[in-house]
C-alpha cells in the first residue's frame, strides 16, 4: 500500500542518547517535512525538504537534523535527547506546491 | 507569532446538528488552505482544501468557506454524525515551496 512509514512507533529513550527516526515514502513526492505534536501547542514544523539533496529549518529545528540523500527516505536525528523532545512525531510528504501533504501514523518519544 | 489561529480548542455538536470550526490567519501570502482531521494515534489525514482564488469548496457533508478580507475561513459538517468526533486542524501554504502552517487544532465531540 503506497505511503508513508515511520518507525518506530513509539520509543522511551534515555535523555543524552542519539536517537535517529526514520521516514519513507513510496509516492515519489518531492518535499518531506517532520511536524511535532504537542497537547496545546497543535503540530509544529521541525524540518522540511522541498527535494532530495536540500533541508530548510522550520518552527522549531533546535536539537534535531534531517538529511535527504534520496527521494524517499527523510530521517530525522536527535542528536542528544532531551525531556522537552518528548513528543509525538509526524513524517510528511506533498507532491508539489498547494497540494495536499499525506502523514504518517507518527512515532511517540518519551524521553527520560 | 501565531500565522493560523483556531481559538476555540473544543467543540461539542449533536448529532444531525451543524458544526462549524473556525480558523483565522494573519499571513496576506497564504494562498491555499485546507483541513485535517485526526483521530488519536492515527496521523492527520487530509479532508478538504480551498485556494484562495475561491470562496467555497463543498466535498459532500464538508463545506469550507474562505473570507479573504477578513482572513477567516470556516469548516461546516452537516449533518454531524458520530464518527466525525476528532480533533481538526486547519492549515495554510504560502506561493512558492513553503510548508504548511497549522493552526492548534480543535477538539469536535458529535454527541448521539
Amino acid at each position: 500500500i503506497a505511503g508513508i512509514t515511520q518507525a518506530p512507533t513509539s520509543q522511551i529513550l534515555a535523555a543524552g542518547r542519539r536517537m535517529t527516526l526514520r521516514c519513507t515514502q513510496d509516492m515519489r513526492h518531492n518535499a518531506m517535512y517532520w511536524y511535532r505534536q504537542d497537547l496545546g501547542l497543535g503540530l509544529r514544523l521541525i524540518h522540511y525538504s522541498n527535494t532530495a539533496g536540500t533541508t530548510g529549518k522550520g518552527e522549531v529545528p533546535d536539537g534535531y537534523s534531517v538529511s535527504r540523500a534520496n527521494t524517499d527516505d527523510f530521517p530525522l536525528t536527535l542528536a542528544s535527547a532531551v525531556p522537552s523532545q518528548t513528543s509525538v512525531y509526524f513524517c510528511a510528504s506533498s507532491a508539489q506546491r498547494n497540494t495536499e501533504a499525506f502523514f504518517g501514523q507518527g512515532t511517540r518519544l518519551t524521553v527520560v | 507569532d501565531q500565522q493560523v489561529k483556531q481559538n476555540s480548542p473544543s467543540l461539542s455538536v449533536q448529532e444531525g446538528r451543524i458544526s462549524i470550526l473556525n480558523c483565522d490567519y494573519t499571513n496576506s501570502m497564504f494562498d491555499y488552505f485546507l483541513w485535517y482531521k485526526k483521530y488519536p494515534a492515527e496521523g492527520p489525514t487530509f479532508l478538504i482544501s480551498i485556494s484562495s482564488i475561491k470562496d467555497k469548496n463543498e466535498d459532500g457533508r464538508f463545506t469550507v468557506f474562505l473570507n479573504k478580507s477578513a482572513k477567516h475561513l470556516s469548516l461546516h459538517i452537516v449533518p454531524s454524525q458520530p464518527g466525525d468526533s476528532a480533533v481538526y486542524f486547519c492549515a495554510a501554504s504560502a506561493g512558492g515551496n513553503t510548508p504548511l502552517v497549522f493552526g492548534k487544532g480543535t477538539r469536535l465531540s458529535v454527541i448521539a
